[in-house]
């Protein structure tokens, strides 16, 4: 069965740190680019990041509002996909999905155009 | 405010269509694929169509999607009380190279 289990969440002071594991099973993991998408109380999907697959160079894109403060890297031996948050804010906190990714190439770019294998979330809190 | 423009609402009796829309650019719906997504109360998002327009395997074909110029459509046919849930497109935007979500539109059957 293709699974993603998010881990790591829980509660956070503003300005700290706290990382997020995304476990993969069920295909190849190493084959697949990778998102992270939130979920802020009240607010809509708000995508976060995405890791482009080894073969597509293991690049990243990231939304405005996190650029410079979270990094998505992958451990495809052990077949887990992280999020690392440093300075937090309280606009941060959101339920965080992982996502598997398919991707689509043109013009030399390569970028995500559907999210087919979603996790359950795990949730991430900032406050103090 | 969100890049893609989907009403915040839309509701309809059990049995009858609803359609959802979302109105975006030519740096994203323009010139990219869209997909939808359902998350049902309580539980994560799953996707419902993708390409536009395909349905993937384990979808009714009571949900449909269409595109034209800058705007997609997502349909729903006989509605269920199941069907109740937040419905979202999404699309890469070329000139912010990211993703983009709409602001999600709550179905409710009554």
């Amino acid at each position: 069965e293709v699974q993603l289990v998010e881990s790591g969440g829980g509660l956070v002071q503003p300005g700290r740190s706290l990382r997020l594991s995304c476990t993969a099973s069920g295909f190849t993991f190493g084959d697949y680019a990778m998102s992270w998408v939130r979920l802020a109380p009240g607010k809509g999907l708000e995508w976060v990041g995405f890791l482009r697959s080894k073969a597509y160079g293991g690049t990243t894109e990231y939304a405005a509002s996190v650029k410079g403060r979270f990094t998505i890297s992958r451990d495809d031996s052990n077949t887990i996909a992280y999020l690392q948050m440093n300075s937090l804010k309280t606009e941060d906190t959101a339920v965080y999905y992982c996502t598997r990714d398919r991707i689509y190439c043109s013009g030399g770019s390569c970028y995500p155009y559907y999210m087919d294998v979603w996790g359950k979330g795990t949730t991430v809190t900032v406050s103090s | 405010q969100s890049v893609l423009t989907q009403p915040p609402s839309v509701s309809a009796a059990p049995g009858q269509k609803v359609t959802i829309s979302c109105s975006g650019s030519s740096s994203n719906i323009g010139n990219n694929y869209v997909s939808w997504y359902q998350q049902l109360p309580g539980t994560a998002p799953k996707l419902l169509i993708y390409d536009n327009n395909i349905r993937p395997s384990g979808i009714p074909d009571r949900f449909s999607g269409s595109k034209s110029g800058t705007s997609a459509t997502l349909g729903i046919t006989g509605l269920q009380t199941g069907d109740e849930a937040d419905y979202y497109c999404g699309t890469w935007d070329s000139s912010l190279s990211g993703w983009v979500f709409g602001g999600g539109t709550k179905l409710t059957v009554l």
